[in-house]
């Protein structure tokens, strides 16, 4: 099956740029969506196919996809920002979707 | 307002039944798939399986085949996750989350989460 790993955590200081990866083999040939939670809440998609924002959610986060890495930026960073960020890929052998195991962004 | 709603935390003990519930409104709920997505206590995100409401196509994880079942009422808009045969292992946080457009979509909508505690 597809794997995707990233980094469990990511600490960033206020105002600053904020970059969270997501690795896996070729993940650069699938479309990755990325997934922000709060703790007690449901996620939220915040990045889909790889660099596209869904209604609502700022300018300040952008994705993008090549090689073996996928990566959420987050410019400008707030307080607010903190939470697990997640990132899905479909695993196209098993016909699933396979999450990352999330990376705690703390400001 | 487009929303997904689920049950209430449910208290449940190993080998006891369950069905927990989650109701679309403000969509089309036949025309998007649903999944149902479990977050053990402290871990991350998996996929269990997806329903089709239009015509209750289901899917399920290899490693979740058996254990749950997943259905729908498309008339009442809900879609349910069943256990038979409950086990303390199934704590966890389930969550349902609509398919932006199609089966391999992202997931551009999410319930709130319904808590399930197995215990004896």
């Amino acid at each position: 099956s597809f794997v995707v790993t990233q980094p469990p955590s990511v600490s960033v200081a206020l105002g600053k740029t904020a970059t969270i990866a997501c690795e896996g083999n070729n993940i650069g040939t699938k479309s990755v969506h990325w997934y922000r939670q709060k703790p007690g809440q449901a996620p939220e998609l915040v990045i889909w196919h790889d660099n596209r924002r869904p209604s609502g959610i700022p300018e300040r986060f952008s994705g993008s996809n090549s090689g073996n890495t996928a990566t959420l930026t987050i410019g400008r960073v707030e307080a607010g920002d903190e939470a697990d960020y997640c990132c899905q890929v479909w695993d196209t052998t098993n016909d699933q979707p396979v999450f990352g195991g999330g990376s705690k962004l703390t400001v | 307002e487009v929303q997904l709603v689920q049950s209430g935390v449910e208290v449940k003990k190993p080998g006891g039944s369950l069905k927990i519930s989650c109701k679309g409104s403000g969509y089309s709920f036949s025309s998007y798939w649903i999944a149902w997505v479990r977050q053990m206590p402290g871990k991350g995100l998996e996929w269990m399986g997806i329903i089709y409401p239009g015509d209750s196509d289901t899917r399920y994880s290899p490693s979740l085949q058996g254990q749950v079942t997943i259905s729908v009422d498309k008339s009442i808009s809900t879609a349910y996750l069943q256990w038979s045969s409950l086990k303390a292992s199934d704590t966890a946080m389930y969550f349902c989350a609509r398919s932006a457009a199609g089966y391999r979509d992202a997931y551009d909508m999410w319930g709130q989460g319904t808590m399930v505690a197995v215990s004896s």
